[in-house]
């Protein structure tokens, strides 16, 4: 089984832009989608992207994803942030062993 | 709308035993692989278990392999979990979440419900 690994926290100012990784511990991060699930305080995961960039319907598109195999990691970027825009953010991918792989998670603090 | 509610959540000492269950509406539940997700107190997200459209196939989190078992019902648009031999770092909120197929068996949750807390302690 593989890990994804996220940094703990970033924080970045209303209006910039900030991005934030999913790293894959073996195999490749090309072989299995990547998704990106916000989790505001108090409240249930929302899905942000799916099948790598895509946005689902009712996400604005401040929000993209991408993938990198040079580095073998996965990036959600987050363009023109807003304050309610501060939440935990969890990367997620397949294992081919039948088990559905979480990041760590990403504090995200909008200053 | 879609609507996942959550209920059987609890306090319930080590090595005892508890069942959830998820209410769901707005969609057509026999259509959707269904999962359950947890998350400790203070913790990321764990994916738990997940269980085919008619119940044929399910897959479990090796930690809770031989403890827990997820079911449904169909007729009754519910998805359970049973949870046995319960111990302390089962301590978790627990999330119903429809699967939303991307390429067969890769699966994405596409909305998930309130969540149920259970607590594992003496």
């Amino acid at each position: 089984n593989f890990m994804l690994t996220q940094p703990h926290s970033v924080s970045e100012s209303p209006g910039k832009t900030v991005t934030i990784s999913c790293t894959r511990s073996s195999g490749s991060i090309a072989s299995n989608y990547v998704q990106w699930y916000q989790q505001r305080p108090g409240s249930s995961p929302t899905t942000v992207i799916y099948e790598d960039n895509q946005r689902p319907s009712g996400v604005p598109d401040r929000f993209s994803g991408s993938i990198d195999s040079s580095s073998n990691s996965a990036s959600l970027t987050i363009s023109g942030l807003k304050t309610e825009d501060e939440a935990d953010y969890y990367c997620q991918s397949y294992d081919s062993s039948n088990i559905w792989v979480f990041g760590g998670g990403t504090k995200l603090t909008v200053l | 709308e879609v609507q996942l509610v959550e209920s059987g959540g609890g306090l319930v000492q080590p090595g005892g035993s508890l069942r959830l269950s998820c209410a769901a509406s707005g969609f057509t539940f026999s259509s959707y692989w269904m999962s359950w997700v947890r998350q400790a107190p203070g913790k990321g997200l764990e994916w738990v278990a997940n269980i085919k459209q008619d119940g044929s196939e399910k897959y479990y989190v090796d930690s809770v392999k031989g403890r827990f078992t997820i079911s449904r019902d169909n007729a009754k648009n519910s998805l359970y979990l049973q949870m046995n031999s319960l111990r302390a770092e089962d301590t978790a909120v627990y999330y119903c979440a429809r699967d939303v197929m991307i390429v067969d068996p890769e699966y994405y949750f596409d909305y998930w419900g309130q969540g149920t807390l259970v607590t594992v302690s003496s």
